[in-house]
């Protein structure tokens, strides 16, 4: 079973700082992917990744498969950004149509 | 911009009623997934639907719930006694060969 650990738990931030958000999983995998979950419960799917790095505005995510860490970057944030972030993972070897283990989430809370 | 719907988005119910949860999922999507997340706790994995039948499910997903599509459309979660512990929201995905999209999900109360 993969065992997802995300940091920090909870996050604040002034407007306009650069956010990181880190995810490790204990057992390799092919794909990880962020989310994000608004304060009303409704969850977003941000990116899959496989390798490298994936950009869309001002969000960036990397990861290492060899190293089993991701990182989800947030470049000047803003109150908006505020949610909760999370990683999560499916089986080794699966990328579509498996179950997705989750991490706890990162709250991240951004004031003006 | 397609989207996976969930209804309703609020459910209250008493211990022991039957509910169904319902889903519409984005329409060429062929692999279908339940979730559910307790208050203060992580998202966990239900059940993975695929080609008509249940293709994964966890421990969680015992005798007590059961999933369906009974149309081209709607995929639905049927929780035939609840209990108080079933309180939490439940998210409805869908996806094809990537990314999996969630619905809204539905908050379910027992009381």
């Amino acid at each position: 079973k993969n065992e997802v650990e995300q940091s920090p738990q909870n996050l604040t931030a002034q407007e306009g700082e650069f956010i990181t958000i880190n995810c490790s999983y204990s057992v390799g995998i092919s794909a990880l992917h962020w989310l994000q979950q608004h304060p009303g419960g409704g969850i977003v799917s941000l990116f899959m990744l496989s390798s490298g790095k994936k950009k869309h505005g001002r969000l960036i995510a990397t990861i290492n498969i060899q190293e089993k860490h991701s990182s989800l970057h947030i470049t000047a944030s803003h109150p908006r950004d505020s949610a909760v972030y999370i990683c999560a993972v499916p089986p080794l070897g699966e990328t579509s149509g498996s179950r997705l283990t989750f991490g706890e989430g990162t709250q991240l809370t951004v004031n003006p | 911009e397609p989207e996976v719907t969930q209804t309703p988005s609020h459910q209250v119910t008493q211990m022991g009623q039957e509910v169904i949860l319902r889903c519409v999922p984005i329409s060429n999507h062929l692999y279908f997934y339940w979730y559910r997340q307790i208050l203060g706790q992580k998202v966990e994995f239900l059940v993975s639907f695929y080609n008509n039948e249940i293709s994964e499910k966890s421990e969680i997903f015992d005798d007590q719930f059961s999933v369906e599509r009974p149309d081209g459309s709607n995929f639905t979660l049927k929780i035939r006694s609840t209990k108080l512990e079933d309180s939490a929201m439940y998210f409805c995905a869908s996806s094809t060969y990537g990314a999996q999209y969630f619905g809204p999900g539905t908050r379910l109360l027992v009381l």
